[in-house]
């Protein structure tokens, strides 16, 4: 049972243009989501969080986006450049669980010069 | 400051096997996570340690082993090697040990089992 969904696997994005990565999850107890940028062969690196009283938090180019209703976040990039082209993970945490963290299976995006 | 380091990289195996990985956190780290990457499942956390106690511990079969040694480097065992257990294991590590702080990752070790 996956409670943390990233149904895209892939998104491709013209050079200069909005990307949007979306991701869904199940879990109303989750009070923080983040997410994660992965390039091959290095770890993930954090991107951009939110906390669940939150509902938009920027930084720089990203911005992210969280409906409680709806339990949706969603990672746009403004604008985007190839340099961005990586796996981006969303990830969750429950409540009271520091540590252990939720991920999606993750979107490939492709920015395209 | 040196970021997290995992060792082996690579790492091949045949069925049966046990196998022992090794991450070293960030200086000053005291918490150490691992997740199992697979293609199409993300990363899902296997445990946690902090000041060599394991504190959480995902839904993993107990071949999955770890532990954490005074100067924080954890390792992780995995026995008897199933086909399944072809991943790439990522560690990650973060400085405090209540609340939320910022996890670092460190490259993986890609396993393969034969």
């Amino acid at each position: 049972d996956q409670q943390v969904k990233q149904n895209s696997p892939s998104l491709s994005v013209q050079e200069g243009r909005i990307s949007i990565l979306n991701c869904d999850y199940t879990n109303s107890m989750f009070d923080y989501f983040l997410w994660y940028k992965k390039y091959p062969a290095e770890g993930p690196t954090f991107l951009i969080s939110i906390s669940s009283i939150k509902d938009k938090n920027e930084d720089g180019r990203f911005t992210v986006f969280l409906n409680k209703s709806a339990k949706h976040l969603s990672l746009h990039i403004v604008p985007s450049q190839p340099g961005d082209s990586a796996v981006y993970f969303c990830a969750a945490k429950l409540t009271g669980s520091a540590r252990q963290l939720t991920f999606g299976s993750g979107t490939q995006l492709t920015v395209l010069p | 400051k040196a970021g997290v380091t995992q060792t082996p990289r690579y790492l091949i195996k045949t069925r049966g096997q046990q196998v022992t990985l090794s991450c070293s956190p960030i200086s000053g780290h005291r918490s150490v996570s691992w997740y199992q990457q697979t293609p199409g499942q993300g990363l899902q956390f296997l445990f946690e340690y902090f000041s060599e106690t394991q504190r959480n511990k995902g839904n993993f079969p107990g071949r999955f082993s770890g532990r954490q040694f005074s100067n924080s480097r954890s390792e992780m065992n995995v026995s008897t090697l199933e086909l399944g257990d072809s991943a790439l294991y990522l560690c990650a590590s973060s400085s405090t040990g209540t609340g939320w702080d910022e996890q670092y990752f460190g490259p993986g070790t890609r396993l393969t089992v034969t």
